[in-house]
């Protein structure tokens, strides 16, 4: 099936080691994204990509390293784990014709850092 | 900046019963609002969306009503369903910025 496909969808981590989530769409979607989701505070936006080989921060991008090296994959990764960064990440996508169209969700990763 | 400010859950109803969430939005210019939902254990789909100005974006019964002169964007079900029970979302979209601002979320539980 088409869409946004997250690997891993469940990790636990020690506060120090590092990972990488990665994010593929098989849409040819120009704009991707990574999102946080914790209680009480909706999503918010880590990084984004305009395209292949661009990266730019969003909201809270502190702690966290993307890259787009190719236009379907989008990496999000953390170098030193923290506890801070227990949450559930998402990846979006979009084309990036106007506004109207909204974007594509993976189904997520559940990070837990102890 | 844009914000979207969605009423505080959790939201807790009978089947059958009739539905509102708020939603309200600041934003520059002209708006794209969506709702999203997402059921337990997966990510965001899109429910609906409205472009523009009176625009009523609806699917699976839902219904929202893009309105400008009270920047908001309420969704509606007339009769809600065991089955709708998710966390709901409340996005824009400015036409000067691609990226979504969504609010915090509104969880609905429907009780049989």
């Amino acid at each position: 099936n088409a869409g946004v496909t997250q690997t891993p969808k469940f990790r636990v981590l020690k506060t120090g080691q590092s990972m990488t989530l990665l994010c593929a769409q098989d849409m040819n979607h120009e704009y991707m994204y990574w999102y946080r989701q914790d209680p009480g505070m909706g999503l918010r936006l880590i990084h984004y990509s305009v395209g292949e080989g661009t990266t730019a921060k969003g909201e809270v991008p502190d702690g966290y390293n993307v890259s787009r090296l190719k236009k379907q994959n989008f990496l999000l990764g953390l170098e030193s784990a923290a506890p801070s960064q227990t949450s559930v990440y998402f990846c979006a996508s979009s084309f990036w014709q106007g506004p109207p169209l909204g974007y594509t969700f993976g189904s997520g990763t559940r990070l837990t850092v102890v | 900046g844009n914000s979207v400010t969605q009423m505080e859950g959790p939201v807790t109803l009978s089947e059958e019963a009739f539905l509102t969430i708020n939603c309200t939005y600041t934003a520059t210019g002209y708006p794209s609002l969506f709702w999203y939902v997402q059921y337990p254990g997966e990510g965001l789909q899109l429910l609906l969306k409205a472009t523009k100005a009176d625009d009523k974006g609806s699917n699976k019964g839902f219904e929202a009503t893009y309105r400008k002169e009270t920047t908001s964007f309420h969704l509606e079900k007339g009769s809600v369903q065991v089955s709708d029970s998710a966390v709901y979302f409340c996005a824009l979209r400015s036409a000067s910025n691609y990226k979504l601002t969504f609010g915090k979320g509104t969880l609905l539980t429907v009780n049989p």
